[in-house]
């Protein structure tokens, strides 16, 4: 167990629709970083939050957004989904707000977009 | 452009029989390169970060090195629990004072008792 929680674990809705995955980091944590992983595109790297602050962001869709708050949790919020956006989304976290950091991954959110 | 390529995809290795698995990748201002293992339907763990070509880093039976183009990792008399997809991922510098962060498509590795 890494200490990161992710809810829900499962989580089915249909195209068009909007869904929002929560994280909460391991206690002591201030970087919260989002990842998919889908089974043509492998694991990708969405976005990164450090103390309430994006610090960096990679392959992520307009149509997708992230906040993190006050008390260090995340969410990632999806939109308009798509066949496409279906994958296991997994949070991970770290001490500092490098990347380089050794990061503690969740177990993952698997979106199942009909 | 910026690419990781693992190789090989998928290796099948004896309990005990020694074998290095490959990241090469194509990046300007490498950061830093990472080894993760990932079990099935499970979030990845970290293993190591390698900074810079000739660094080496070592935990129980894995070993990871680096170089300007590539790195391995080696696996000395792997065990049936090493069993797992490897993953290797970059963190480069972007446009803008951003960076990127790439990853393999992973070595699915399995250790046959």
């Amino acid at each position: 167990d890494s200490g990161v929680t992710q809810t829900p674990k499962h989580l089915i809705t249909a195209t068009g629709q909007r869904v929002t995955l929560r994280c909460s980091p391991r206690s002591g944590d201030l970087s919260v970083y989002w990842y998919q992983q889908s089974l043509d595109q492998g694991l990708q790297f969405l976005i990164q939050y450090y103390n309430g602050e994006e610090r960096a962001k990679g392959n992520i869709l307009e149509r997708f957004s992230a906040q993190q708050f006050p008390d260090l949790h995340s969410e990632l919020n999806l939109s308009s989904l798509e066949l496409g956006d279906s994958a296991l989304y997994f949070c991970a976290s770290s001490v500092g707000g490098d990347i380089t950091n050794e990061q503690f991954f969740g177990p993952g959110t698997r979106l199942t977009v009909l | 452009e910026d690419q990781v390529t693992q190789s090989p995809e998928a290796l099948r290795l004896q309990e005990g029989e020694s074998s290095s698995l490959n990241c090469s990748y194509t990046v300007s201002g490498l950061r830093g390169l990472f080894w993760y293992r990932q079990d099935p339907g499970k979030g990845p763990e970290f293993l190591f970060t390698l900074y810079s070509a000739g660094e080496e880093k070592e935990k129980e039976r894995l070993k990871a090195t680096l170089t300007k183009k590539e790195s391995f990792l080696h696996i000395t008399a792997p065990k049936p629990e090493d069993s797992a997809t490897y993953l290797c991922a970059v963190q480069a510098l972007g446009t803008s004072g951003t960076y990127k962060y790439i990853f393999g498509t992973g070595t699915r590795l399995k250790v046959l008792a």
